[in-house]
């Protein structure tokens, strides 16, 4: 079993949908939760970091961490054509700078 | 402000050659991680190197080897390359302990 579980997808949805991507997780000392997201052929980009439990919103971002179910969520309000790319999970222990990553969800906004 | 800057952008290369990989923080980091992300996989992580002192190893055999500069720019070598070596290889900064990592756009290496 991986420590990081993430649907890959592929995921479609229409442009102004809200979208859902999820990740569970089996190392109860992770603390630090991050999602990523990675154009094609391109570096992963930081959109949310968040450090245990709760909520965090950034303009159509919203990012949910359940340490007692260890599962982790990213939402995306109003999607938009240039959401479309791999959205990556990933975590870390306290004081531990190795990220573990998830496998990516591809997602496609459709016009 | 620059962001993480990495050299090659792509290299190919063939069976049993080496391959040295840089990779430049962002201005003020201390921190430097290397990580391998296979195609249609997520990043895997090989090393992390602290004020020039590795603190961190993951699963990769002994042909990866990494170093950090006082100027805390950073190389990760590879020897005796072998097809599996084939992946985007990611460099990501950070200030250090509990803070946000910054990935570079990445050097694709191809193994022929």
């Amino acid at each position: 079993q991986k420590e990081v579980e993430q649907d890959p997808g592929p995921l479609s949805v229409p442009e102004g949908a809200i979208v859902s991507l999820n990740c569970t997780y089996s190392n109860s000392a992770f603390q630090y939760f991050m999602w990523y997201r990675q154009y094609s052929r391109k570096g992963p980009e930081l959109l949310m970091y968040t450090y245990s439990s709760g909520n965090k919103e950034d303009g159509r971002f919203t990012a949910q961490v359940d340490k007692s179910s260890k599962y982790i969520s990213l939402f995306i309000r109003d999607s938009q054509p240039s959401d479309s790319a791999t959205y990556l999970c990933a975590m870390s222990n306290f004081g531990n700078e190795k990220l573990t990553f998830g496998t990516g969800t591809r997602l496609t906004i459709i016009p | 402000d620059a962001g993480v800057t990495q050299s090659p952008t792509h290299l190919i290369k063939t069976r049993g050659q080496h391959v040295t990989l840089r990779c430049s923080p962002i201005s003020g980091h201390k921190s430097v991680s290397w990580y391998q992300q296979v195609l249609g996989q997520g990043p895997q992580f090989i090393f992390q190197y602290y004020e020039k002192e590795e603190r961190g190893r993951g699963n990769f055999p002994d042909r990866f080897s990494a170093r950090q500069f006082p100027n805390y720019s950073s190389e990760l070598n590879v020897n005796a390359l072998l097809l599996g070596d084939s992946a985007l290889y990611l460099c990501a900064s950070s200030q250090g302990w509990g803070n946000e990592q910054f990935f570079g756009p990445g050097t694709r290496l191809t193994v022929l």
